[in-house]
């Protein structure tokens, strides 16, 4: 069965401090790997995906990620965190194998301190 | 384009009454896909069209819950007798068919059954 493990429900970092966001998934394909962000009471804005190739691939807002298959991972990375950085982070896996439906992790709340 | 609207953005209804909900595309995108997302959760999927032809149905969508999408271009989710664990987020998203693709969300409509 495909599921995104997110392990981290909160994380607060402080503005211009680095940040990681954790993601393990499981999956039965060739995995397409997403980060979307939410604000609250709005829908999903996509931050950057993984199809193939490269697998440290670049996002908007100066956001990254790594796919690591043998550790099944696509952590989220940033190197300086701004305060409009505060949000909501999903991790979501999909595939054409399952109709490209997305699977998503339970969410990490990402809160900014000045 | 303007991306993926939904309408309406916020729902309040009482528990045994029907809802329906709008969900439009981005106009060149075939496949559209509905989500349901609770608080402190990511989104689950709950159903997605290829074009007018609903492909696959989560378990999640009980006999209360329909989608059309019957001319390929708009989708409606309707519910019948809600109930209060019918309360949560509605979320749309559209995508190309076709090998990999981004699935672009729209802002959501938030339902509350009283």
């Amino acid at each position: 069965a495909q599921s995104v493990t997110q392990p981290d429900i909160h994380i607060t970092v402080s503005e211009g401090a680095s940040l990681e966001l954790r993601c393990n998934y499981s999956y039965g394909a060739t995995p397409y790997l997403f980060w979307y962000v939410q604000s609250p009471g709005q829908g999903l804005q996509l931050l950057l995906k993984y199809f193939s190739g490269d697998t440290l691939v670049q996002g908007i807002k100066g956001f990254e990620a790594e796919f690591k298959r043998s550790q099944s991972s696509f952590n989220l990375r940033k190197p300086s965190v701004h305060w409009s950085d505060a949000a909501e982070y999903f991790c979501a896996v999909g595939g054409s194998e399952y109709g490209n439906k997305l699977v998503f992790g339970a969410g990490t709340i990402l809160r900014v301190k000045s | 384009d303007t991306g993926v609207s939904q309408d309406p953005r916020h729902k309040i209804t009482k528990r045994g009454q029907n809802v329906t909900f709008r969900c439009d595309p981005i106009s060149e995108h075939n496949r559209l896909y509905w989500y349901r997302q609770t608080l402190g959760q990511g989104p689950e999927f709950l159903t997605y069209f290829q074009n007018e032809a609903q492909l696959e149905k989560s378990r999640l969508l009980s006999d209360r819950f329909s989608a059309e999408r019957p001319k390929g271009s708009f989708s409606t989710l309707e519910i019948q007798r809600t109930e209060q664990g019918d309360s949560a987020m509605y979320l749309c998203a559209s995508s190309l068919a076709g090998g990999p693709s981004e699935q672009f969300f729209g802002p959501g409509t938030r339902l509350t059954v009283l």
